[in-house]
């Protein structure tokens, strides 16, 4: 089946810090991946995506790439900041056919100043 | 504008009872889909419409579960005699279209409480 498993949380980390949140996916088909965003008392929002292999997703410093060899979509920052904090949630989506997505388990991000 | 809107945002209910849940998608949008978020759990998708009809009904746990909307507007999920294990986060999103065309706008979801 499809199924996406994502890096365990809480993850706290330092103003400034590198992050890295891993995300791997199993499909049965050719997907397009997805990170989403939720942050606090607001609706999950679309953060950034990819639809083919090698492509990178890029949105507000966070970074995505779109890795068919080892199945994986890690979700990279350079330097986090305090208004990052939030629960990440990484997805996936059959090019064909389910108009549905198949998400992660969520990973909940605390950035302190 | 206004984003999509559900509700109630809480609602508590005794085991055994029916609940009614809405959902006020973004005005445009043609596609409509339920989520579930259980404690520590990611979301599972319930069900799929395009415009009025379901599509995809094929995340719906059991028979108890049931969704219907109007055109395609308001869509409401009724849970018939909820169980403690229904207790969850139910969420709603839209779309203008397929969603790896453009991207889901969730509302905030209606926790749900069976005790």
């Amino acid at each position: 089946g499809n199924s996406v498993t994502q890096m365990e949380g809480p993850v706290t980390l330092s103003e400034e810090a590198f992050l890295t949140i891993n995300c791997t996916y199993t499909a049965t088909g050719y997907p397009s991946l997805f990170w989403y965003v939720q942050y606090p008392g607001e609706g999950l929002q679309l953060l950034l995506k990819a639809t083919k292999a090698d492509d990178k997703g890029s949105n507000k410093g966070f970074e995505a790439t779109y890795r068919k060899e080892t199945t994986s979509f890690h979700l990279e920052k350079g330097s986090v900041q305090v208004s990052d904090s939030a629960v990440y949630f990484c997805a996936l989506s059959l090019i064909q056919g389910a108009q549905k997505l198949v998400f992660g388990q969520g990973t909940r991000l605390t950035i302190n100043p | 504008g206004a984003g999509v809107s559900q509700s109630p945002s809480n609602k508590v209910t005794e085991k055994g009872k029916d609940v009614e849940l809405r959902c006020d998608p973004i005005s445009g949008h043609t596609a409509l889909y339920w989520y579930r978020q259980r404690l520590g759990q990611g979301l599972e998708f319930l069900i799929y419409f395009q415009g009025n009809s379901a599509p995809d009904k094929s995340g719906l746990p059991s028979d108890r579960f049931s969704a219907e909307r109007t055109g395609e507007s308001v869509s409401t999920l009724t849970i018939q005699r909820t169980q403690q294990e229904d207790s969850a986060v139910y969420l709603c999103a839209s779309s203008l279209g397929g969603v790896y065309n453009s991207p889901l706008h969730f509302g905030n979801g209606t926790r749900l409480t069976v005790t």
